[in-house]
């Protein structure tokens, strides 16, 4: 399994857009790369998936360069109710382990 | 609509006395998966079943057993828990193995006395 590597927390404020990069530099070939939230005393509320170049959805883009050594979520103007642990997991579609997260603090 | 329901969301046992954790989904997924997830940690992976199929991971202890009755319901028992073992422990479901995403529910809060 592909070992990724993230920042341990981050710190941002309502309105900003939010960058997390998550660095998985011996990624295969067959793998995927998904996102999923955790909010306190919750189960994780899965995000996005991608492959390669870029997906997009209603809460969130994922920017994969094609080299795929790494991954960038985007979280569009953040507010307070974003601050959570995001984590990204990297593996074939079906075997992927959840990483050590990011927490994200979003401040008024 | 609660899709993955896990009970109870806390529990209390003793050190050493056998606990059953259960968790039921109302999605049809084929897909049942336990994690353990302690204080500031991620989850870790302990099984899942894919149907009947029972996929154990191969850092799990022997003291955590699961059972799958049906579809719907999943068990995780904890034969003799050490203080270790207290945690937070999640199930999740997926349509199948090649399907994300993973549908969790809020999990069960152990504690060991």
């Amino acid at each position: 399994l592909a070992k990724t590597t993230q920042p341990i927390s981050m710190d941002s404020y309502e309105g900003q857009e939010v960058n997390i990069t998550c660095s998985h530099n011996n990624i295969a070939t067959n793998d995927y790369i998904t996102w999923y939230q955790q909010f306190p005393s919750q189960g994780p509320r899965f995000i996005i998936q991608g492959y390669k170049t870029k997906v997009t959805n209603e809460v969130a883009s994922l920017f994969i360069p094609a080299d795929r050594k790494s991954s960038t979520l985007s979280l569009p103007r953040v507010s307070l109710s974003d601050t959570a642990v995001y984590y990204c997991l990297v593996g074939e579609i079906d075997d992927m382990r959840f990483g050590a997260g990011t927490r994200l603090t979003v401040k008024p | 609509d609660a899709m993955v329901i896990q009970n109870p969301r806390y529990q209390v046992t003793q050190f050493g006395k056998p606990v059953t954790l259960s968790c039921s989904q109302t999605l049809n997924h084929n897909v049942m998966y336990w994690y353990q997830q302690k204080s500031s940690q991620a989850p870790k992976l302990l099984f899942h079943y894919y149907d009947k199929d029972f996929n154990n991971e191969a850092d799990t202890p022997d003291n955590f057993q699961s059972r799958r009755p049906n579809t719907s319901f999943c068990f995780l028992d904890i034969r003799s828990p050490g203080l270790g073992d207290a945690a937070m422990y999640l199930c999740a479901t997926s349509l199948s193995r090649a399907a994300q995403p993973q549908h969790f529910g809020d999990g069960t809060r152990l504690s060991i006395l």
